[in-house]
């Protein structure tokens, strides 16, 4: 019974392509995130969402869109994708604002 | 903007051999610290949350602590199976640049050798 689980968990895909990534949550969370971990493994945020309000985008290209169709889906869909956009992408939830996040298996982008 | 540092970047242990993993932080105002394990391939699994300096949590051979410009993960007896990486972020208080979000650290890589 996955609590955060996002999907795909692997993705290879060519420059140019448009693709994305689905993430649910069953925690009952008010916030959801997107993390990219870089080849460093730092995690880096993109963007928060509180109860399917946008909260914070950081300085993420246009070419990324998320979009949270209720308080428990928080897909990314990036557009025109890029050599460097390869990495893996975490989704998570905390119940609030600020407090601990729960992560999903993450989905490791490979763009070719 | 906060900030997070872990150090060392990497530390390689006997096992058995008992260490400490620093994370040190600047944050406008703390709404907890928290730490995260991760294993190779897997996203990272939540341990501690730590509120306020002084304030301390165990879970098996890990203990975490908190002052208020810093935090350790004490590993007493690390056994190979310890052998990951170990995260430590912090969220804000409202009101905060950084509130709605966890800013991460760069981590620390552990190795237990048998």
């Amino acid at each position: 019974d996955t609590a955060v689980s996002q999907t795909p968990k692997y993705l290879v895909t060519q420059m140019g392509n448009d693709k994305s990534i689905k993430c649910e949550q069953n925690l009952g969370h008010d916030t959801m995130y997107w993390y990219k971990q870089d080849s460093k493994k730092f995690l880096k945020i993109m963007f928060s969402y509180n109860n399917k309000e946008l909260i914070i985008n950081e300085t993420v290209p246009n070419r990324f869109s998320p979009k949270s169709p209720d308080k428990a889906h928080l897909n990314l869909h990036i557009n025109s994708l890029e050599l460097g956009d390869s990495a893996v992408y975490f989704c998570a939830s905390s119940p609030r604002q600020g407090t601990e996040a729960f992560f999903g298996q993450g989905t490791r982008l490979t763009v070719v | 903007e906060d900030q997070v540092t872990q150090s060392p970047e990497a530390l390689r242990l006997q096992e058995g051999e008992s260490s400490s993993l620093n994370c040190s932080y600047t944050v406008s105002g703390l709404r907890g610290l928290f730490w995260y394990r991760q294993d190779p391939g897997k996203g990272p699994e939540f341990l501690f949350t730590l509120y306020s300096a002084g304030e301390e949590k165990e879970k098996e051979r890990l203990k975490a602590t908190l002052t208020k410009k810093e935090s350790f993960l004490h590993i007493t007896a690390p056994k190979p199976e310890d052998s990951a990486t170990y995260l430590c972020a912090v969220g804000a208080e409202a009101g905060g640049t950084s509130y709605g979000k966890l800013t991460f650290g760069q981590g620390t890589i552990l190795t237990v050798h048998p």
